[in-house]
């Protein structure tokens, strides 16, 4: 059993739709990541949030961090082809020293 | 280095083997991560570094796995005797700090190591 439930597994939409991905948990985090990998590469980090109800914007992306700091969701507005890839979220519980991964939803925009 | 540099970046062993993989961290991060991905699953924590040591070895699945890293620096994981399951992509991260100490650290990844056990 994953630490971090990431839903949907596969999001395929069409260029200039919009996307949401949840990541959902149990466990409380002292902060979490997302991150975005592309075939044959490493994860990217895209964002860090770390206060309960924070949300950030980073372009055509919004991160939002739950009120009680189990779970976060990524929007997407108006995706285009170069969002394609796996997203990632990882969390860091209080007094841990290690992330702790979902197992990521693959995106892919059609152009 | 620029980036966190790991080597090779594909390894086919038969299984029995013994493989070792290399990581070369940016200059400087004290901290350094293995993690293993499996095809459509998420990164699977294996060990941590703070400098030369690991605190937690728990997450290395069998005994056959073993790490270590000399000088703060370069890092080898050694598989040995590899199985099929063995086959994945094995990553490398390092970060300036410990995320124990502050939640605003940042992993940097490697591109990983795709091991191909036959």
């Amino acid at each position: 059993t994953q630490l971090l439930e990431q839903s949907p597994q596969f999001l395929s939409i069409q260029e200039g739709e919009n996307l949401t991905v949840y990541c959902n948990s149990s466990s409380v985090f002292s902060s979490l990541q997302w991150y975005r990998q592309e075939p044959g590469e490493g994860p990217v980090l895209l964002v860090t949030v770390v206060t309960g109800g924070e949300v950030k914007k980073l372009k055509r992306l919004t991160f939002q961090f739950g009120d009680a700091r189990k779970d976060s969701s990524l929007h997407i507005t108006a995706a285009q082809p170069g969002d394609t890839g796996l997203y990632l979220c990882a969390g860091i519980r209080s007094n841990d020293y290690k992330l702790s991964f979902g197992a990521g939803t693959t995106v892919t925009v059609r152009a | 280095g620029a980036g966190v540099s790991q080597s090779p970046s594909n390894k086919v062993t038969e299984k029995g083997k013994d493989v070792e993989l290399r990581c070369d961290p940016i200059s400087g991060h004290t901290a350094l991560y293995w993690y293993r991905q499996s095809l459509g699953q998420g990164l699977e924590f294996l060990i941590y570094f703070q400098g030369n040591s690991a605190p937690d070895k728990s997450g290395l699945p069998s005994d056959r796995f073993s790490a270590e890293r000399t000088g703060g620096s370069v890092s080898t994981l050694t598989i040995q005797r590899t199985q099929q399951e063995d086959s994945a992509v094995y990553l490398c991260a390092s970060s300036l700090g410990f995320l124990v100490k502050s939640t605003n650290e940042k992993l940097f990844f490697g591109s990983g190591t795709q091991l191909s056990v036959l």
